[in-house]
């Protein structure tokens, strides 16, 4: 059974770096095809995609934010972890981690984690 | 940046008929995914690679592409049914994931 489970701070302050992890069992991303991505979604909007990183640490990220994301992995751990930097208040979103094998989709998804920033 | 650009709302009686469409300019180019998301809940995947239905999704969601445009179907709706849906696709370097806005599906 694949899963995924996103962790992190549930409040941040306007210009702090927020990192999150996603740790996930069922599969491992040293294996040929195997990708986990990370997509926000602000309150009552929709989905953004933010990063990916595949199994041969390839990384791609959103054009309009790619110069404050870091995404990176640490397979012995089956961790990925996303650092955004400069966060603001529209940043506020419920951030989630997906798996992605070859062109299948994102799937499963993990529950998700609420950040607010505020001062 | 690259958009796709679904309806906001559909309205359907239980039993008929459901459609989003999903335009952008690369879909000739690249899969579409739809995925199925219910209120204070992750995102299912409910349709892949335009067409293709992942196991345990009722056989009622179908994809189809035609050009610039791809449409979920959900045929027979149930009240269970009612959530927001998303098409997700790439840009036409297949480099760059994007989602569409969104459609809300009521069941009348």
């Amino acid at each position: 059974q694949v899963t995924l489970r996103e962790s992190g701070p549930a409040l941040v302050k306007p210009t702090q770096t927020l990192t999150l992890t996603c740790t996930f069992s069922g599969f491992s991303l040293s294996t040929s095809g195997m990708c986990v991505s990370w997509i926000r979604q602000p309150p009552g909007k929709a989905l953004e995609w933010l990063a990916l990183i595949d199994w041969d640490d390839d990384k791609y990220y959103s054009t309009s934010l790619k110069t404050r994301l870091t995404i990176s992995k640490d397979t012995s751990k089956n961790q990925v972890v996303l650092t955004m930097t400069n966060m603001d208040p529209v940043d506020t979103a419920t951030y989630y981690c997906a798996r992605i094998v070859h062109s299948s989709g994102f799937d499963p998804w993990g529950q998700g984690t609420l950040v607010t920033v505020s001062s | 940046s690259y958009e796709l650009t679904q309806p906001p709302s559909v309205s359907v009686s239980p039993g008929q008929t459901a459609r989003i469409t999903c335009s952008g300019d690369a879909l000739p180019k690249q899969y579409a995914y739809w995925y199925q998301q219910k209120p204070g809940q992750a995102p299912v995947l409910v349709i892949y690679k335009d067409s293709e239905r992942p196991s345990g999704i009722p056989e009622r969601f179908s994809g189809s592409s035609s050009g610039t445009t791809v449409t979920l179907t959900i045929s027979g709706v149930q009240a269970e049914d009612e959530a927001d849906y998303y098409c997700q696709s790439a840009d036409s370097s297949g480099t760059y994931r994007v989602f569409g806005t969104g459609t809300k599906v009521t069941v009348l």
